[in-house]
């Protein structure tokens, strides 16, 4: 079986960085993607890590390291529109399959 | 071009009733998933298709649940004798590719709820 473990809540002040972790225990494993949903909204993608390391794209960065079954997301210079749900997900050898975390709710702050 | 669509937006039914969902891909796309999301929760993975056939199965919850994709594109999933701890979003994805990359694009969902 899969399971991911993330934080359930975090918050922050605009302008701030903020980490997500993201631990994972699959059977297989291709790689971590991430995805951000807005309340009452759909989730949409952010990031993918198939590879040990770190992956930017604006202001959000993703880092896998795959020896410790961990990622983390990154966001920087933190607005108030990136209070959302943030979900990791493991994309697993099964082909095109991914199992979603249950999330992290972030709240930014002014 | 036109994203994931998703009917009913809404659904309220009866405890024993069945339901239809459907959703319609990204044109092109060879993958579609469906998965649950009740309130507050995360995705609950139920199927996925590689073009009309579903390698994996392993998420539906019960018998009651069935899904089918017909002509590589459109997909229902058909719920049986609806309970209450049905009740959820029910969210239907697409991607054309699988393996090691399937960057999944999301419909807004069917909000399903069984009085």
């Amino acid at each position: 079986g899969q399971s991911l473990e993330q934080p359930s809540e975090v918050t922050a002040v605009e302008g701030a960085i903020v980490q997500i972790n993201c631990t994972y225990q699959t059977s297989g494993f291709y790689g971590l993607s991430w995805y951000q949903q807005h309340d009452g909204g759909a989730p949409t993608f952010l990031s993918y890590n198939g590879l040990d390391g770190l992956e930017e794209t604006g202001r959000f960065s993703s880092f896998l390291s795959r020896s410790d079954s961990y990622g983390y997301l990154l966001l920087q210079e933190l607005q108030m529109k990136d209070s959302a749900s943030y979900f990791c997900a493991a994309n697993n050898t099964n082909a095109g399959k991914s199992t979603f975390g249950d999330g992290t709710t972030l709240t930014v702050k002014p | 071009g036109a994203g994931v669509s998703q009917s009913p937006s809404n659904k309220v039914t009866e405890k024993g009733k069945d339901v239809e969902l459907r959703c319609d891909p990204i044109s092109g796309h060879t993958a579609l998933y469906w998965y649950r999301q009740s309130l507050g929760q995360g995705l609950e993975f139920l199927i996925y298709f590689q073009g009309n056939s579903a390698p994996d199965k392993s998420g539906l919850p019960s018998d009651r649940f069935s899904a089918e994709r017909t002509g590589g594109s459109v997909s229902t999933l058909t719920i049986q004798r609806t309970q209450q701890e049905d009740s959820a979003v029910y969210l239907c994805a697409s991607s054309s590719e699988t393996g090691t990359y399937n960057e999944q694009f999301f419909g807004p969902g069917t909000r399903l709820t069984v009085l």
